[in-house]
């Protein structure tokens, strides 16, 4: 599976969009990039994911670059509860999750 | 109330003494997984089943050993044999083979003296 790089931690204020970006650039055509968080002390929770289009859900947005070599994670309007440790996995089609050390993101009043 | 559940969520041993972590999950999921991760770690998968009465060793295997008798049920057994158990351990499942999102329990904080 393809490696990832992610900033080490974030900040962003309440009620303002957080953007967290992942770097893959070793993607393969077959890969997904998924999104999951991990609350302190608690078990990962997973966000979203996508192969080349853009994906919403009631969580989040998921903006994939054209060449497939980058990502964005969008939390439309960041709350405290947000704040997190964020890791960005590229997946093939197998059982096999690689987490890497995130971008801790910290969401301020 | 669907979900996976881990017990304890506190755990604390013996060095040399065996201990085994429960994980129950009733999603109906095929798949199920164990992971370790350490302080400022990512995770790191130590066994994974996907049918019943069928597991794979992980990335760090050597220690542990597992059992899939029933489909809701994957337990763990830390053995003495594993030189560095103090650990958060985290249980997770899946439908399935391929790239199914994985869903995590709460996790078990392990600790051995």
């Amino acid at each position: 599976d393809a490696k990832t790089t992610q900033p080490t931690s974030m900040d962003c204020a309440e009620g303002r969009a957080a953007n967290l970006p992942c770097n893959h650039s070793t993607i393969s055509g077959n890969e997904y990039v998924y999104w999951y968080r991990q609350i302190h002390s608690q078990g990962p929770q997973y966000i979203i994911h996508g192969l080349k289009n853009n994906e919403t859900n009631e969580m989040a947005s998921l903006i994939i670059t054209e060449d497939r070599k980058s990502s964005t994670l969008i939390l439309p309007h960041a709350t405290l509860r947000d704040t997190a440790v964020y890791y960005c996995i590229v997946r093939g089609s197998n059982y096999k999750l690689t987490f890497g050390k995130g971008t801790l993101l910290t969401v301020n009043p | 109330d669907g979900g996976i559940t881990q017990s304890p969520k506190y755990l604390f041993r013996k060095e040399g003494q065996n201990v085994t972590l429960s994980c129950e999950q009733n999603l109906n999921h095929d798949a199920m997984y164990w992971y370790r991760q350490d302080p400022g770690q990512g995770l790191r998968l130590i066994y994974y089943s996907q049918i019943v009465n069928d597991f794979q060793k992980g990335d760090i295997a050597e220690g542990y050993s597992v059992s899939r008798e029933k489909k809701e049920s994957f337990p763990l057994t830390v053995t003495s044999a594993q030189k560095n158990p103090t650990a958060f351990y985290l249980c997770a499942s899946s439908y399935g083979q391929g790239a199914y999102e994985q869903y995590f329990g709460p996790g078990t904080r392990l600790t051995v003296t």
